[in-house]
């Protein structure tokens, strides 16, 4: 199957800082999100993203698809920006896509003030 | 508009015993997934359900079950608990079976003692 590696699994920031978390994938996809897990487990949807660049506020993406890879970046930092940070990818099967999404390990950020 | 929901929230069974979890997607939403969250660790697909059929099924033991009813809604059965199936149960719902983007519930978090 697939396979999805994010990096780097921990960083740590100071409030105002700027960071790119980046996500790698092993074939081609049909979709690929970019989550925000908060500490009761919620994931929050940030990017729906399988190509091109988007931005919303101080958070942007960009996935370059036929390079594999996909980075978020999170512009000057707040402390509730804390939380884990997943990249998920539904795979591009011959063609089709079965809705079964693939999850990275997880970018572990911690803002301080 | 309402987002997804899970029922219940908490749940704490005994090894061996059954448990049903509950998921209401988005409205005019079609397909519901199911994945599971162990500690430390990204979500693991599950199943999922599309127009009321199995349209796919990860790596889990035949006592996983599941079914989506008429309105769309879905239920996650686990017979023979294990310790080993204590997590988050986290259901998705979207548009359509694949490449849609997905939207996730506020998760059943599941102790097996």
């Amino acid at each position: 199957g697939i396979q999805v590696e994010q990096s780097p699994p921990d960083l740590i920031l100071q409030e105002g800082a700027n960071s790119t978390l980046r996500c790698n994938f092993s074939d081609s996809v049909n979709n690929l999100q970019w989550f925000h897990q908060n500490p009761w487990g919620q994931l929050i949807n940030l990017f729906y993203i399988p190509s091109g660049t988007k931005q919303n506020g101080r958070l942007s993406a960009t996935t370059v698809a036929t390079e594999r890879y996909s980075l978020l970046y999170i512009s000057s930092s707040q402390t509730t920006d804390s939380g884990v940070y997943f990249c998920a990818v539904d795979a591009n099967a011959g063609g089709t896509s079965y809705g079964k999404l693939t999850f990275g390990q997880g970018t572990i950020l911690t803002v301080h003030p | 508009d309402a987002g997804v929901t899970q029922s219940p929230t908490h749940l704490i069974k005994t090894r061996g015993q059954q448990v049903t979890l509950r998921c209401s997607p988005i409205s005019g939403h079609k397909s519901v997934s199911w994945y599971q969250q162990v500690l430390g660790q990204g979500p693991q697909f599950i199943f999922q359900y599309y127009e009321k059929e199995e349209r796919g099924r990860g790596n889990f033991p035949d006592r996983f079950s599941a079914r989506q009813f008429p309105n769309y809604s879905s239920e996650l059965n686990v017979n023979a608990l294990l310790l080993g199936d204590s997590a988050l149960y986290l259901c998705a719902s979207s548009l359509g079976q694949g490449g849609y983007e997905q939207y996730f519930g506020p998760g059943t978090r599941l102790t097996v003692t």
